[in-house]
């Protein structure tokens, strides 16, 4: 019973570096969102995908790209890392099927970037 | 856009206290209301939600009721426990959620 996978855990990048953090559910869920989550900031969206092959700017976007690979899958890259991209990342994924639009998020990705 | 407003600030009480933390919410129609919770150390998972207007939602002694003539969805606790002390969320349906509060219980 997996749910929301997430990968790596933990990621130190030196700025300027690139890196992919990979997502992916089983729960056959149409809509998937990456959060980064701060000190005092609360979760803020970065993007989200409504369904397979469309995606949409959140509310902090910049420095950041994402994939919808297929149904299962929403990958977040940073191109150039940046020391104000020092956060906790949350992919999570919601369906109406039977959940009424429950969230449900994966155990979080803790990005360092030096 | 659909938006929720927690109360500010982190709450720090006495063990067996009461516990409410209040939520208000703009929204076009009546959409689902959720309470989350983060654990240190972890995702956030759902607590308790409701569907509709004046639906109570309910889960480990938490309540909250889908009040839509003040939009809001207060949480509430009649004596909580030192394992209560997390980051509590209120939200719509996704993505909107609002800022969090850190709920510390202490022994």
């Amino acid at each position: 019973n997996a749910g929301v996978t997430q990968t790596p855990k933990f990621q130190v990048l030196k700025t300027g570096q690139s890196m992919t953090l990979q997502c992916a559910q089983d729960m056959n869920h149409n809509s998937m969102y990456w959060y980064r989550q701060d000190p005092g900031m609360g979760l803020r969206l970065i993007y989200y995908s409504a369904s397979e092959g469309t995606t949409d700017k959140g509310e902090v976007p910049n420095g950041y790209n994402v994939s919808r690979l297929n149904k299962r899958e929403f990958s977040l890259r940073l191109e150039s890392a940046a020391p104000s991209q020092t956060s906790v990342y949350f992919c999570a994924s919601s369906g109406m099927e039977d959940s009424g639009n429950t969230i449900y998020f994966g155990e979080g990705s803790w990005l360092t970037v030096v | 856009g659909d938006s929720v407003t927690q109360m500010e600030g982190p709450v720090t009480l006495s063990e067996e206290a009461f516990l409410t933390i209040n939520c208000t919410y703009t929204a076009t129609g009546y959409p689902s209301l959720f309470w989350y919770v983060q654990y240190p150390g972890e995702g956030l998972q759902l607590l308790l939600k409701a569907t509709k207007a004046d639906d109570k939602g309910s889960n480990k002694g938490f309540e909250a009721t889908y009040r839509k003539e003040t939009t809001s969805f207060h949480l509430e606790k009649g004596s909580v426990q030192v394992s209560d002390s997390a980051v509590y969320f209120c939200a719509l349906k996704p993505p909107a959620f609002g800022k969090g509060n850190q709920v510390v219980v202490i022994p």
